[in-house]
Parts: C-alpha cells; structure tokens; sequence
C-alpha cells in the first residue's frame, strides 16, 4: 500500500503570513493527490483536486503543486478562518490520508 | 451535491461487529459519478479510510482491517452500510461516510456525512 507522510506535523504562523504543508507519497501517484481541511469538530472538506485544482468556492490564497511522489499546499496570507487540520490524500490506489498538519495562529 | 447522514449504534461491545449505515440524498448510490467509502478518525488522531465500494458493487477495503470488514450497498433505500467485525478498544472513532468524485482512474470527496462516534466498550 501507498503511504503518505506529512510535514511538518504542526505549525504556527501569523495573520498574512504565507505557509506550506509538504507531503510526500511512497511511490510514484501521478497528480492524483487531494488536500483537505478539518475545522475543529468538523468533517473534512476538499480544498484541491488532482494536486492543483483549487475546488469551487475555495478562497485562491489556497495553491497546491506537485506531481509523482512530491506534493505541496500553500497559503499565501494566513487568514484567522484558517485554523485547522490539513490532510493530503492519495487516490492513486485505493485511498491513504496523510497524518495531517494542524495550523494554528501565532 | 449529494448529502449523506450515518446512522447507527453508539456503543459497541468488544467482539462484537458493528452495523453502521449511510443515507444518501440528492443523488442515486447508482451513479457511476461516485464512489461511496467509510472514513474513521480515532480520538485526537488523523484520517484513516477504510474501504469504498463502486456503484457496479465493486468493494476495496484498507489492508489494516481487510480481514473482518465488509461494505455493501441497499439501492432500494439509497444507503451504504458498513460491517466491521471483532470490535476493539482501538476501534474507538468518529465513522464518516463519503461521497467521491470519479474522475477517469482517481477522485475525491466531495459529500462528508456529520460522522458518527462509536466507543467499543463493555
């Protein structure tokens, strides 16, 4: 099975900074990786598709890249909204979620 | 976008097997646009998937728990359910159930139910 690790596992930043989240696939996923946010008490909602897709309704500071085995998410100016849990996932073959990045304001 | 409701017990006993259910609205479980999968989060600790089935009744399940899992599907009443047998303390979790996307060999989810917290416990 494909793992996806993470990182960092946390992080702190200020209102208007920029932040990215790396995840890194165990083999090669094509562009077939999603990122998602968990807001406190929530379930999880997809930001990005397809590693770069920025879904419907999705504020555009929110960017992702990557292809193969090497993916990232970016913020471009932290926004007070956006505390919360970040997760990649791959769809490559069956499912596996990243163990996600908690963002919290400093 | 579908919407989707789990329903099911809250409390477990260990050994035994848990019955959980997904309602599916605004939209046919049939679709070939969507795949349908159960997703737990443990206490305080991350996503895990634990298997999805396709609209042709095509079901993968997640290597952690293959050997006590099953998911199906009831097209006469919409709904996914989930089977998981010989309950522990680690099975323990919100269980969601999710909508994905089909898009060529991939997807993503889309629908998320509001989850349900089962606690295995005597």
């Amino acid at each position: 099975d494909i793992q996806m690790t993470q990182s960092p596992s946390s992080l702190s930043a200020s209102i208007g900074a920029r932040v990215t989240i790396t995840c890194r696939a165990s083999q090669s996923i094509g562009t077939s990786l999603n990122w998602y946010q968990q807001r406190p008490g929530k379930a999880p909602k997809v930001l990005i598709s397809g590693a770069s897709n920025l879904q419907t309704g999705v504020p555009s500071r929110f960017s992702g890249s990557g292809s193969g085995t090497d993916f990232s998410l970016t913020i471009s100016s932290v926004q007070p909204e956006d505390v919360a849990t970040y997760y990649c996932q791959q769809s490559y073959r069956k499912d596996t979620f990243g163990q996600g990045t908690k963002l919290d304001i400093k | 976008q579908v919407q989707l409701q789990e329903s099911g017990p809250g409390l477990v006993k260990p050994s035994q097997t848990l019955s959980l259910s997904c309602t599916v609205s605004g939209g046919s479980i049939s679709s070939g646009e969507y795949y349908w999968s159960w997703i737990r989060q443990q206490p305080g600790k991350g996503l895990e998937w634990l298997g999805y089935i396709y609209s042709t009744g095509s079901a993968y399940y997640s290597p952690s728990v293959q050997s006590r899992i099953s998911i199906s599907t009831d097209r006469s009443q919409n709904q996914i359910s989930l089977n998981l047998r010989s309950m522990t303390a680690a099975d323990t979790a919100v269980y969601y159930c999710a909508g994905g996307l089909l898009r060529g060999d991939s997807g993503w989810y889309v629908s998320w139910g509001q989850g349900t917290l089962v606690t295995v416990s005597s």
